[in-house]
C-alpha cells in the first residue's frame, strides 16, 4: 500500500542534543509537510517542500530545519532541543495540484521527549 | 482569512449511541472542508472531505458530515458509537498556499465511548 512512514515512533533526546526524524513517501507526491503538535493541541505547520523548493513557516524558529535529498525523503533536523520542543511531529504528503482540495496524507507520527 | 471553530473540546457518548461533533467554517470563498481522525499516538487520518461535489458527504467507518451553506456548518456524525471511535477529531479547512496547500485545523473535539 501507497504510505507515509515515520521512523523512529518515538525519540528520546536530551537537552541540545541535535536529533532527526526521518519521513519516506511511496506516493510520489511533490510536496511534503511536517508539523508539530503538542499535547491536547492541533498541528503547527513547520515547513513544507514543493519538490526540491523549500517553503517556511514565518514564525517557525530557526531552531528547526529540513532538508528533502529526493522525492520519497523529508527529514527534520531539531540543532538544539529544548524541553519545549517535546511534542508529536508529523508529516504529510500532498500531490500539490495548487488547489484548495490538494489533500494531505499524514504519517503516523514521531513522538519527541526531551530530558 | 479562512477558520474553522469546533464546539465542544470533549463529547462523551453511551456505545451504540449517536456521535455528533459540531464544526463550523469561516470563508469568503467555497471552502474545501475535512474531517480528519487521530487515535492515541498516532498520525492523523482522513475521514472524508467536502469538495463541492455533493453536500452529504460520507467517509470511513461509518461517519458522514453534512455541508450546510445557511448555517457555515460541516458537522460529523455517526448513526450508533463503537468503543473504537473512541480519539480526538479535528475539522479543517484547506487553501492553496503557492503549489501545495495549507490546512487550518479546528482545536479538536476529544469523543469518548461509555459503555
Amino acid at each position: 500500500d501507497a504510505m507515509v512512514i515515520q521512523n523512529p515512533r518515538y525519540q528520546v533526546t536530551q537537552f541540545g542534543k541535535p536529533v532527526t526524524l526521518s519521513c519516506s513517501q511511496t506516493l510520489n507526491h511533490n510536496v511534503m509537510y511536517w508539523y508539530q503538535q503538542k499535547s491536547s493541541q492541533a498541528p503547527k505547520l513547520l515547513f513544507h517542500y514543493y519538490d526540491k523548493d523549500f517553503n517556511n513557516e514565518a514564525d517557525t524558529p530557526d531552531n528547526f530545519q529540513s532538508r528533502r535529498p529526493n522525492t520519497s525523503f523529508c527529514f527534520l533536523d531539531i540543532r538544539s532541543p529544548g524541553l519545549g520542543d517535546a511534542a508529536m511531529y508529523l508529516c504529510a504528503t500532498s500531490r500539490g495540484t495548487g488547489s484548495s482540495t490538494d489533500t494531505q496524507y499524514f504519517g503516523p507520527g514521531t513522538r519527541l521527549t526531551v530530558l | 482569512a479562512q477558520s474553522v471553530t469546533q464546539l465542544g473540546s470533549h463529547v462523551s457518548v453511551s456505545e451504540g449511541a449517536l456521535v455528533l461533533l459540531r464544526c463550523n467554517y469561516s470563508s469568503s470563498v467555497p471552502p474545501y472542508l475535512f474531517w480528519y481522525v487521530q487515535y492515541p499516538n498516532q498520525g492523523l487520518q482522513l475521514l472524508l472531505k467536502y469538495t463541492s461535489a455533493a453536500t452529504l458527504v460520507k467517509g470511513i467507518n461509518g461517519f458522514e458530515a453534512e455541508f450546510k451553506k445557511s448555517e457555515t456548518s460541516f458537522h460529523l456524525t455517526k448513526p450508533s458509537a463503537h468503543m473504537s471511535d473512541a480519539a480526538e477529531y479535528f475539522c479543517a479547512v484547506s487553501e492553496a498556499r503557492g503549489s501545495a496547500s495549507k490546512i487550518i485545523f479546528g482545536s479538536g473535539t476529544r469523543l469518548s465511548i461509555r459503555p
